[in-house]
């Protein structure tokens, strides 16, 4: 059983498009992160959720939309793709948000490429 | 915004002793360091963290200096499967006051045979 998993884990599309990135965990976290790696490998947040509550949007655009329909859930949903966008998006998750043993769980990463 | 200094790149023999240095010479009183590491292709995988003592697990050794400045992650007997990219964590704030981790441009160790 993968603890944090995303689909899809590759993602082609035309500039222009709306795409969503799906994520699930099965640890009873109550916390859950959208991280975005660029090509130069740089990891950053984008997004932090706790029991369904956004508590992190790291000055994102507004295209992106983070989405926890349960704790268990959050998806990423992007409009009007463009090029910039293309990078690995991976979700992670956590027991909560301040505790000394905030330990993140990543999933495998989606590959997305804007064409 | 990485508060964090790494060396971006080191080798180690298989079987060897890794040592992978770390300074965080602006780290606060109550903030913890944490390592994670990223092997090619996959998500980051938590090691381990520690605030000021020094840590063990069944993954690696975690070597704190006693002003907290600097910090050292030791593999003890590295094998193959232990070459990825290596980061080093200080706990930090967003804009609004929630904690998060900020990950730098790690270090790139790579195991040979």
């Amino acid at each position: 059983d993968t603890a944090v998993s995303q689909t899809p884990k590759y993602l082609v599309t035309q500039m222009g498009n709306d795409k969503s990135i799906k994520c699930e965990q099965n640890l009873g976290h109550d916390t859950m992160y959208w991280y975005k790696q660029d090509s130069k490998k740089f990891l950053k947040i984008m997004f932090s959720y706790n029991n369904k509550e956004l508590i992190i949007n790291e000055t994102v655009p507004n295209r992106f939309s983070p989405k926890s329909p349960d704790k268990a859930h959050l998806n990423l949903h992007i409009n009007s793709l463009e090029l910039g966008d293309s990078a690995v998006y991976f979700c992670a998750s956590s027991q909560g948000v301040r505790g000394p043993n905030e330990k993140l769980f990543f999933g495998s990463g989606t590959q997305l490429s804007v064409l | 915004d990485a508060k964090t200094t790494q060396p971006p790149s080191m080798d180690c023999a298989e079987g060897r002793a890794a040592n992978l240095p770390c300074n965080h010479s602006t780290i606060s009183g109550n903030e913890y360091v944490y390592w994670y590491r990223q092997i090619h292709s996959q998500g980051p995988q938590y090691i381990i963290h520690g605030l000021k003592n020094n840590e063990t697990n069944e993954m690696a050794s975690l070597i704190i200096t006693e002003d907290r400045k600097s910090s050292t992650l030791i593999l003890p007997h590295a094998t193959l499967r232990d070459t990825a990219v290596y980061y080093c964590i200080v706990r930090g704030r967003t804009q609004g006051g929630s904690e998060k981790l900020v990950f730098g441009k790690g270090t790139k160790l790579t195991v040979n045979p």
